[in-house]
């Protein structure tokens, strides 16, 4: 599985839009992105994934460049309860493979 | 739907002593994995079963530590002999062998391993 590249930490609003980066240069065009967060020591939840399309679910929006070399992960409204450590992967489908956690990106909430 | 179930959530061992931790998978999963986390790092996998069979274990210990997904009951991660280097948050983590979920991995809440 490709790597990827998060920034350690950042902070957002409550209320405002998380707009979580992650580069992910060497990716095949056979992996897909998915994106994972821990809240303080709970078990991964997974959020969101997607290959080359924009994608959006209940929780948040991914948005993937047309090179697909990098990704952002939308939270459109942060609350308090999305201060977590935020995964992102990338991995092949389809396939049970097991999953790459990097470093992630810590996301603190603001009030 | 019952989410993956660990026990315990917490273990406290002796060095030496032999460590057990279960993991239930959600119901109807036949792919379970094992993830360990040091303090202040990420996960990092250990193995990979389905029912009664080890697909890839390239992340587990090659001494001491040893899993299963018997054919009943819930998977089992052993360490034996446990070692203060032990302590750490163990995951187990689910998916399903076909649908739309096949590929999201579920993960349970944890069993935290001190070692004294």
């Amino acid at each position: 599985d490709a790597k990827t590249t998060q920034p350690p930490s950042m902070d957002c609003a409550e209320g405002r839009a998380a707009n979580l980066p992650c580069n992910h240069s060497t990716i095949s065009g056979n992996e897909y992105v998915y994106w994972y967060r821990q809240i303080h020591s709970q078990g991964p939840q997974y959020i969101i994934h997607g290959l080359k399309n924009n994608e959006t679910n209940e929780m948040a929006s991914l948005i993937i460049t047309e090179d697909r070399k990098s990704s952002t992960l939308i939270l459109p409204h942060a609350t308090l309860r999305d201060t977590a450590v935020y995964y992102c992967i990338v991995r092949v489908d389809p396939g049970a493979n097991n999953l790459f956690f990097g470093t992630g990106t810590r996301l603190t909430v603001i009030p | 739907n019952a989410g993956v179930m660990q026990n315990p959530r917490h273990l406290v061992r002796r060095r030496g002593q032999e460590a057990r931790l279960r993991c239930s998978p959600m119901k109807g999963h036949s792919h379970v994995y094992w993830y360990r986390q040091l303090p202040e790092e990420g996960l990092k996998f250990m193995v990979y079963l389905q029912k009664e069979n080890i697909i890839d274990e390239s992340g587990m210990p090659k001494e001491r530590f040893s899993a299963e997904f018997p054919k009943e009951g819930p998977s089992i991660l052993r360490i034996q002999q446990v070692v203060r280097g032990d302590s750490a948050a163990y995951f187990c983590a689910s998916s399903p062998s076909r649908g739309s979920s096949y590929n999201e991995q579920f993960f349970g809440p944890g069993t935290r391993l001190t070692v004294l």
